[in-house]
């Protein structure tokens, strides 16, 4: 049984950035495609990125690139979201999310990031 | 980058009644395309992938239909516990959501 346990929440300063973890237990991460979600509060589910096996790249949502990087820790079984430049917007509900045949059934139990001077 | 748009964005029925939930994409994703099921406070939950494929655990009032660029998620007869926020996603170009539609108790 996979499960994904995601660290806690936090606040953050305007500009400042900010790294969520996402352990894996049951199974290893290597062999799970890995991606990012959030959720702002009273809205929609956003995707950020994620791994992609088919081309083994790691591909970011155009509205992230440049301000995040997801990674890994395989000998860890943990996967890494850091998001820079924080900004107010970006107060939001962060899940890690692994791919079975290509869609998330397996889900974190969410990190809360607040974004607040 | 494929818009998904879902209609209608709240959806009031009673138990017992039919609920019929629509997706539609800006460009084809052919069968791309899945459900999830959010209640307050917790994570989506994997509904129907594949178009029409039930996920695991998901009983057999849920069912999906459409191809191309409209989807339909059909739910035949409301329990209480299938009250929350609904998304499509789709994975043909990159991934994406759909704002949601709310089903709420009448």
């Amino acid at each position: 049984q996979v499960q994904l346990v995601q660290s806690g929440a936090e606040v953050k300063k305007p500009g400042a950035s900010v790294k969520v973890s996402c352990k894996v237990a049951g199974y290893t991460l290597r062999d799970l495609a890995m991606h990012w979600v959030r959720q702002a509060p009273g809205k929609g589910l956003e995707w950020m990125g994620g791994f992609d096996h088919e081309d083994g790249e790691t591909n970011y949502a155009q509205m992230f690139q440049g301000r995040v990087t997801m990674t890994e820790d395989t000998s860890t079984d943990t996967a890494y979201m850091e998001l820079s430049s924080l900004r107010s917007e970006d107060t939001a509900v962060y899940y890690c999310a692994t791919e079975g045949g290509g869609w998330y059934r397996i889900w974190g139990q969410g990190t809360m990031i607040i974004v607040s001077s | 980058e494929i818009v998904l748009t879902q209609s209608p964005a709240t959806l009031s029925l009673s138990p017992g009644e039919r609920a019929t939930l629509s997706c539609r994409a800006s460009q084809s994703v052919n069968h791309y395309l899945a459900w999830y099921q959010q209640k307050p406070g917790q994570a989506p939950r994997l509904v129907i992938y594949d178009v029409s494929n039930r996920a695991t655990g998901i009983p057999a009032r849920f069912s999906g239909s459409g191809s191309g660029t409209d989807f339909t998620l059909t739910i035949s007869s409301l329990e209480p516990e299938d009250f929350g926020v609904y998304y499509c996603q789709q994975r043909s170009n990159w991934r994406g959501f759909g704002q949601g539609t709310k089903l709420e108790i009448k």
